[in-house]
């Protein structure tokens, strides 16, 4: 079975730190292009970073580039997301997805919640 | 980059079709030719699930009362007859232009 787990989610004060992790299983997780996308409560879906699947290439979405770093462990088969001068609109479920194809997310993990509050 | 998704809120009668515009603000067709448009759907309290990938292709286990269509900038969900399991939150996805942008989403709720 193919599965995404996420884990890593908690609360932090602003400007603080927390590093997400995925642990993907059940396909060759080396083959594919992998992405973290979030939704704020009662909110939308929004992309956030999307790696290569050597790690070669990363991108970010526009609001988290210079405080969000996208990794992945091939070795292991997990992804990471560590997030740096968190602010209050980082707040959200993080979900990691794999990406066959330029946004066709095939497989979404269960989410995890990110709270950033004083 | 701006995908513009209409209605926001669509109430429909059990067994009444359904129809889900998404517009994007510049055409999807990539330079290898093929539209990466994508259609997702998250029911209450699950994660999102993907329904149709580039444009019109349809996902194992998804029913065939469910049809995607579209070309260049303008694409359509259509549900042909509503079932209570439709409930939930649809979005588009663009793919081809390097930041990926969702749809605002559009709530479809039994009327």
């Amino acid at each position: 079975e193919v599965l995404l787990v996420e884990s890593g989610g908690g609360l932090v004060q602003p400007g603080g730190s927390l590093r997400l992790s995925c642990a993907a299983s059940g396909f060759m997780f080396n083959n594919f292009w992998m992405a973290w996308v979030r939704q704020a409560p009662g909110q939308g879906l929004e992309w956030v970073a999307t790696i290569h699947p050597a790690g070669s290439v990363e991108e970010y979405v526009d609001s988290v580039k210079g405080r969000f770093t996208i990794s992945r462990d091939n070795a292991k088969n997990f992804l990471f997301l560590q997030m740096d001068s968190l602010r209050a609109e980082d707040t959200a479920v993080f979900y990691c997805v794999r990406d066959p194809a330029k946004g066709a997310y095939d497989v979404w993990g269960q989410g995890t919640l990110v709270t950033v509050s004083s | 980059f701006v995908m513009t998704q209409s209605p926001l809120s669509l109430p429909v009668t059990l067994g009444q079709p359904a129809s889900i515009s998404c517009r994007s603000s510049q055409s999807l067709v990539h330079s290898d030719g093929n539209t990466y448009l994508t259609w997702f759907q998250q029911r209450p309290g699950q994660s999102p699930r993907r329904l149709f990938y580039r444009v019109s292709n349809r996902d194992s286990g998804v029913p065939d009362r469910f049809s995607s269509s579209g070309s260049g900038s303008d694409f359509t969900l259509r549900i042909s007859r509503v079932e209570a399991e439709d409930v939930g939150v649809y979005y588009c996805l663009q793919g081809t232009h390097w930041q990926k942008t969702f749809g605002q989403g559009t709530k479809l709720e039994i009327k």
